[in-house]
């Protein structure tokens, strides 16, 4: 398998744009994980679906984040508009599942995000 | 809640020295442990994974770690550093309801001639 595959893996764009990020999860994996990764906040979970529909979404910043997996094969995740303090890399991961041998969570390569 | 603390946000040791990373934990359930590795302008790759099968970990490069219970610690060890190894290494804990994971603030690791 390829892996979790993440694009674009660099994104730079102006405030008040919108900002699409996408991600193809591992084949046969049932959930799928967004994080964020800053130098202030570290690695922070920003969503997760199981079986394409979103189970957690605590951890969005805000209304002007969302996300969609529309099939098991594809997610994105949107800002509209888009911030300066956005900035920074945002990670999709996948799973078999939550419990024993099938949690262990595989990580995309990242899309490094600049908003200036 | 789970949590976990990495002592030691950067560490620099020898080519061919022992590499020690340190991880503790807080945990309101048995614990999934787990360390990945992330190098520059990559995604995390796993080291390893505790399950309670074994205290002592073995993972991937060399890399082990060993739970112990009664210090909440989940330490990452390689016995000789190579200059490969250097890269930011992240604990994480599975939270509760082993639905999240939880990161650390990571440790950067640096190796020296």
């Amino acid at each position: 398998d390829a892996g979790v595959i993440q694009s674009p893996r660099h994104e730079v764009t102006e405030m008040g744009q919108e900002v699409t990020l996408r991600c193809k999860p591992i084949s046969g994996h049932d959930y799928l994980f967004w994080y964020r990764q800053t130098m202030m906040r570290g690695l922070e979970l920003l969503i997760y679906f199981n079986n394409n529909v979103p189970i957690d979404d605590s951890g969005m910043p805000e209304d002007r984040f969302s996300a969609k997996m529309p099939n098991a094969s594809f997610s994105t995740l949107k800002i509209q508009p888009s911030e300066p303090r956005d900035s920074a890399v945002y990670f999709c991961a996948s799973s078999l599942g939550l419990a024993g041998g099938r949690n262990i969570q595989y990580f995309g390569a990242g899309t490094r995000l600049s908003v200036l | 809640a789970q949590s976990v603390t990495q002592l030691g946000s950067h560490v620099s040791v020898s080519e061919g020295a022992l590499v020690l990373l340190r991880c503790n934990y807080s945990s309101s359930v048995p614990p999934y442990l787990f360390w990945y590795v992330q190098y520059p302008n990559q995604g995390l790759q796993l080291l390893l994974k505790y399950t309670s099968a074994a205290t002592l970990v073995k993972g991937i490069n060399g890399f082990e770690a060993e739970f112990k219970k009664s210090e909440t610690s989940f330490h990452l060890t390689k016995p000789s550093a190579h200059m490969s190894d250097a890269a930011e290494y992240f604990c994480a804990v599975l939270s509760g309801g082993y639905n999240k994971l939880i990161f650390g603030a990571g440790t950067r690791l640096a190796v020296h001639p």
